[in-house]
């Protein structure tokens, strides 16, 4: 596609249920980063990967939360359990290069637990 | 401390004001983006800068390594301008970023 397209755009989930949210990054973009941004807050790092290898997970903030990349493209995040504390935008973002790099995000994936 | 600092937090223009939103960093790091998001919407990619000055129609954004510390720069600033602007900095590897709060830019005509 043109751009990184993630989906729901929107989800609203029961406190407990589990949710999985999509990135399509742009095609043969080798890196993609999954950012969690809370209301009126700036965006924070959740988890990385190059290709298929997911290099650091250490921003994804409690075991609930798990991200995969099979085959090097699209990538999912998945929240187990959800909680109210887990309601943010979850933002995906490509880059061509595996180092610096411009980075295109997505339009991102506003969860609200009730 | 958040390690990327934004100033203003908002900011309100009259359309045609020059703009300036300034960013400064706490560590060592080898580029800066300036990114615009728009609200319900996700976020574009102003310019990603390492040095010097960088130029794209109304938007100037200079960067000073050595002082850590970046400006964005919007000359006759219009109502359509009016998003959030936030900074970042690349940790570790290269686009590992952290971000500043943002800075809401609110344009009226």
């Amino acid at each position: 596609g043109a751009g990184v397209s993630q989906s729901p755009r929107y989800k609203v989930a029961k406190r407990g249920q589990d949710v999985a949210l999509r990135c399509d990054p742009i095609s043969g973009h080798v890196s993609l980063f999954w950012y969690q941004q809370a209301l009126g807050q700036g965006p924070e790092f959740l988890t990385y990967f190059q290709n298929e290898a997911q290099l650091d997970k250490s921003g994804l903030p409690s075991d609930r939360f798990f991200a995969e990349r099979p085959e090097g493209s699209v990538s999912t995040l998945k929240i187990q359990r959800t909680q109210q504390e887990d309601s943010a935008v979850y933002l995906c973002a490509s880059s061509h290069a595996t180092n610096t790099g411009e980075l295109f995000f997505g339009e991102g994936s506003r969860l609200t637990v009730l | 401390k958040n390690e990327v600092e934004q100033s203003p937090q908002n900011l309100t223009a009259q359309e045609g004001e020059f703009i300036t939103i300034n960013c400064s960093y706490s560590v060592g790091i080898s580029a800066l983006h300036w990114l615009q998001q728009h609200p319900g919407g996700g976020i574009v990619s102003l310019f990603m800068l390492s040095s010097g000055k960088k130029k794209h129609g109304r938007l100037i954004a200079t960067i000073n390594i050595q002082e850590k510390h970046s400006s964005l720069h919007i000359t006759a600033s219009h109502p359509r301008d009016s998003a959030v602007y936030i900074c970042a900095g690349p940790m570790e590897y290269g686009n590992k970023l952290v971000f500043g709060a943002g800075t809401i830019l609110r344009v009226k005509s």
